[in-house]
C-alpha cells in the first residue's frame, strides 16, 4: 500500500538555524497538506499544495511540492522556540483518494 | 480551538470491553475523519464518513466500527479492547470530500488495562 515516509524523525537546533523536514511518498500524489502538532495538543492544518513544483510560503516557512508530485519539504528559517513541534505531511493518493499521513518530524529548539 | 468536539477526553478500561468514542464536527462540515495515534505507529487513518455515509476505509480493525448520525456527530466504537488499543483518537472533519483541510478535535485518550 501507499506510504509517506518523512526524514528526519527528529530534528534538534539552536534557535535562530533554519530546520527542514521532507516528505516521500511511494505513489504520486494528487495534494498534500502539512500540519503541525504541538506536544500534547492535537493537529493543526498548516497549508494545502496542489499542483505540481507550488511553493508556498507563510512567514518564516516554506512549503515545496515536487514536480513529480510525490515528495515534498517544509523549511523554516531562523526557528523559534514557538516552532517546537510534530510536522506532518499528509498525502492525498491519487487513485484511492485517502489521505496517508507521513511519520511525522519532532522538532526540539533549544533556546 | 479548531471547533471540532470530542468526549470523552480520557477513558480508562479493561482488555476485552467496549467503549464508545464520541465526535462533533465543525458547524457546517459534513465530513468526519477518525484517526488514531500511538507512540509507535505515528497517526493512522481509521475511516471517513461524509453526510452519513461510509467513504473511505483506512487501516480500522474489524473489532472497530464507526457512524455518522443525521445530526452530523459521529461515533467509533471499539470493542474486544486489547492493550494495543490504547492510543489517543482524534476525531476530524472538513466541509467537503476532497481536499479540504481538516480541523482536528483535542482527542480521546484510551487506556486499556
Amino acid at each position: 500500500g501507499q506510504q509517506v515516509m518523512q526524514i528526519p524523525q527528529y530534528q534538534h537546533v539552536q534557535e535562530g538555524e533554519d530546520f527542514t523536514t521532507y516528505c516521500n511518498s511511494s505513489t504520486t500524489l494528487s495534494n498534500i497538506q502539512w500540519y503541525k502538532q504541538r506536544p500534547g495538543g492535537h493537529p493543526v492544518f498548516l497549508i494545502q499544495l496542489v499542483k505540481s513544483g507550488e511553493v508556498k510560503k507563510q512567514k518564516r516557512l516554506t512549503f515545496q511540492f515536487g514536480e513529480a508530485k510525490k515528495n515534498s519539504s517544509l523549511h523554516i528559517t531562523a526557528t523559534q522556540t514557538t516552532d517546537v513541534g510534530t510536522y506532518f505531511c499528509a498525502g492525498k493518493d491519487g487513485a484511492t483518494n485517502k489521505l496517508i499521513f507521513g511519520t511525522g518530524t519532532l522538532l526540539a529548539v533549544q533556546p | 480551538d479548531s471547533g471540532v468536539t470530542q468526549t470523552p477526553k480520557h477513558l480508562i478500561t479493561a482488555t476485552g470491553q467496549r467503549v464508545t468514542l464520541r465526535c462533533s464536527p465543525r458547524s457546517g462540515d459534513l465530513s468526519v475523519y477518525w484517526y488514531q495515534q500511538s507512540l509507535d505507529q505515528g497517526l493512522q487513518f481509521l475511516i471517513q464518513y461524509y453526510n452519513g455515509e461510509e467513504r473511505a476505509k483506512g487501516n480500522i480493525l474489524e473489532r472497530f466500527s464507526a457512524q455518522q448520525f443525521p445530526d452530523l456527530h459521529s461515533e467509533l466504537n471499539l470493542s474486544s479492547l486489547e492493550l494495543g488499543d490504547s492510543a489517543l483518537y482524534f476525531c476530524a472533519s472538513s466541509v467537503g470530500i476532497q481536499n479540504y483541510e481538516q480541523y482536528f478535535g483535542p482527542g480521546t485518550r484510551l487506556t486499556v488495562t
